[in-house]
């Protein structure tokens, strides 16, 4: 089945303490991305890569790291995790730049 | 600061009835509108992509788009109480391709 899949759904975590959701997909997409969800918000994007090693920036990048290593997997780090933080964050991942973006199921941070 | 705008919600409508979905861009060179619909704790999925001006058709979805006026419409015929949910428009732009959401709007569907 083709899909994005991102680990931990849910994380309890305490500031400060460096965090890696990690993100995948099986569909050999070459574009991926990183959003965060936050109520009045709407959805913002943090990080995408355009292809493997090809990463920047997106409109909150700020206290988040990204990698990409290979071409399935998009982790997103967060190297000494806030409160501010805290929100439901999704992967998507797209075949190229202008194509559909598929969104992972996402993951729910609440951080101390 | 290029920005997706929808109209402000919520809307509920009828069983049955036609519900309409606004939104509105700023960037003229942006070039792919999507409309996504996320039920509550779950992740986006697509309804709908338009790329050229004029109407999409897909069963009781229609998308409009009219890039001189720099609005992109969505239109659920018969509504039903399934179609109760958050749309959320996007339109990318530029060479990067990054995906613009505007906040999405709440539609809920009385039976």
């Amino acid at each position: 089945e083709a899909q994005v899949t991102q680990n931990p759904r849910y994380l309890i975590t305490v500031t400060g303490k460096k965090l890696t959701v990690t993100c995948s997909q099986n569909m050999n997409h070459e574009y991926m991305s990183w959003y965060r969800q936050d109520p009045g918000l709407g959805l913002r994007q943090i990080y995408y890569s355009m292809n493997v090693e090809v990463t920047d920036k997106g409109d909150v990048p700020e206290g988040y790291k990204v990698s990409r290593k290979e071409k399935r997997n998009f982790p997103l780090i967060l190297e000494s995790p806030s409160p501010n933080q805290t929100s439901l964050y999704f992967c998507a991942s797209s075949l190229g730049v202008y194509e559909t973006q598929y969104f992972g199921p996402g993951t729910r941070l609440l951080v101390l | 600061q290029k920005e997706v705008e929808q109209n402000s919600g919520p809307l509920s409508v009828p069983e049955g009835a036609i519900a309409s979905l606004n939104c509105t861009y700023s960037d003229r060179g942006s070039q792919s509108f999507f409309w996504y619909r996320q039920y509550s704790g779950k992740s986006p999925e697509l309804i709908m992509s338009i790329y050229s001006n004029g109407d999409k058709e897909d069963g009781r979805f229609t998308a409009q788009l009219n890039k001189a006026s720099q609005y992109v419409s969505l239109l659920i015929r018969d509504s039903q109480p399934s179609d109760s949910a958050t749309y959320l428009c996007a339109v990318k732009t530029g060479a990067n391709s990054k995906l613009t959401f505007g906040k999405g709007i709440t539609l809920s569907v009385r039976p």
